[in-house]
């Protein structure tokens, strides 16, 4: 069975800073994918970005990147100079490409406050 | 540009009764899938179905039951509400393996 891990259930940062979320996982499958999304008070999940675990560069979009490292199983959110409209819940996900792991599993959040 | 659509909203049900939420998109979405999230907490998947007359449970499948007879609909049905099912109720579509999971607008869901 496949797990997300997500150890921070609340993190502050200041505004223009840099933050990083954490987010680990297990999947005995070779091939699989990582997400990220967002889910603002309004309730709405976005899409921010995605990894595959056979690219061989670190996902970027726009102000988001994804730490890939492959070895230490762990999927982090960098998100550069914040911005208040990020203060947000924050999941992690995976998909597996064989079976039950085609599921997409999500971690349990991250509470994202940004702060003036 | 529907995406998923979800229906209805809100409801309330009271303990005893039965629904089916239903989604629909119309992407041509192979994967189609029903998360419950409670207050606070993250997305537990219920059902989730790769195509169409395929359909497999998640982690908190019991209570509920799912159908997918064509590509775009994937209606889950709740059977003698509890109060445990208190909950938002998303539909979400994707692709396979890359695919971004595109979600419906969440079905807010209270039995009394």
């Amino acid at each position: 069975a496949q797990k997300i891990t997500q150890t921070q259930p609340g993190m502050f940062v200041q505004e223009k800073e840099a933050v990083t979320l954490d987010c680990t996982y297990d999947t005995s499958d070779q091939s699989y994918g990582l997400f990220w999304y967002k889910q603002p008070s309004s309730g709405e999940m976005i899409f921010l970005i995605y990894q595959g675990s056979y690219d061989e560069q670190n996902a970027t979009e726009g102000r988001y990147s994804l730490n890939f490292q492959k070895a230490r199983k762990s999927a982090n959110l960098v998100i550069s100079a914040s911005q208040l409209g990020d203060s947000a819940m924050y999941f992690c996900a995976m998909r597996g490409s064989s079976g039950s792991a085609r599921q997409l599993t999500f971690g349990s959040g991250t509470q994202l406050t940004v702060l003036p | 540009n529907a995406g998923v659509t979800q229906t209805p909203k809100f409801r309330i049900l009271k303990i005893g009764q039965s629904m089916t939420l239903q989604c629909a998109q119309d992407m041509n979405h192979n994967y189609m899938y029903w998360y419950r999230q409670d207050p606070g907490m993250g997305l537990k998947l219920i059902y989730y179905s790769v195509g169409a007359g395929i359909t497999d449970k998640g982690e908190v499948p019991n209570g509920y039951n799912v159908s997918r007879s064509t590509t775009e609909d994937f209606p889950l049905r709740l059977e003698l509400a509890a109060p445990s099912q208190t909950s938002v109720y998303f539909c979400a579509s994707s692709l396979p393996l890359s695919g971004e999971l595109f979600f419906g607008e969440g079905s807010r869901l209270t039995v009394l």
